[in-house]
């Protein structure tokens, strides 16, 4: 079953600007994870957030947790058609090693 | 440092027959964790190997069954293939071991398996 809901489903940008993708999930976590698929093909890992962080960056993204609130948001700035893909949260519940992942969001970014 | 490789790549097979996926991890890791993603959806865990054993497993039917090595590469055996069951299918290397373990999955490219 899937454990995060990614919203919004598709987002479609110009390049430049930002693109904000949210998560929400149920259960408690030890982390959240966002990653990057391309066309089907096999995820690249973003960002990993612990249950004890509030915000992180890498670069370009920047993401946020509330745990209170059960949600994650990846933000994308300046964003260039090569970030074209799909965008899945994944959370690491405790206990587990494994990931459980959301439905996704498909973004489109044109030149 | 090879990645996380899989094969094969594309896979076609009829109701009822068996298949068998393979995937390699990336070098240095001792886990294998094995995802089922239909379209339009996010990855499902099928299950996950360690130490050769199955040390956790999904919502997945006996059908589904694998097998790790002392290399630690793995495979997944599908048997009695239903339509359902075409899928883009994905292994994800990490590090259990006791004072090493990372947080962070390595995904592999990922066998499409389409059956007919």
């Amino acid at each position: 079953s899937q454990q995060g809901e990614e919203d919004p489903q598709a987002l479609s940008i110009q390049e430049g600007e930002n693109a904000t993708m949210n998560c929400s999930y149920k259960t408690s976590i030890n982390n959240l994870q966002w990653y990057r698929q391309n066309s089907g093909r096999g995820l690249v890992h973003l960002i990993l957030i612990r249950s004890n962080e509030r915000e992180k960056h890498s670069g370009r993204l920047r993401v946020t947790l509330d745990t209170s609130k059960k949600s994650s948001s990846l933000l994308i700035t300046a964003s260039r058609a090569a970030d074209t893909a799909s965008y899945f949260c994944a959370t690491r519940n405790s206990g587990y090693s494994t990931l459980t992942f959301g439905k996704g969001t498909m973004l489109l970014v044109s030149p | 440092d090879a990645g996380v490789t899989q094969s094969p790549t594309h896979l076609i097979k009829t109701r009822g027959q068996q298949v068998t996926l393979r995937c390699s991890p990336k070098s240095g890791h001792d886990t294998v964790s094995w995802y089922q993603q239909a379209l339009g959806q996010g990855p499902q865990f099928i299950f996950q190997y360690y130490e050769e054993e199955e040390r956790q497993r999904g919502n997945f039917p006996d059908r589904f069954s694998g097998h790790q090595f002392p290399n630690y590469s793995s495979e997944l055996n599908v048997n009695a293939l239903l339509l359902g069951d075409s899928a883009l299918y994905l292994c994800a290397s990490s590090l259990l071991r006791a004072g090493a373990s990372t947080d962070t999955q390595y995904f592999g490219p990922g066998t499409r398996l389409t059956v007919l």
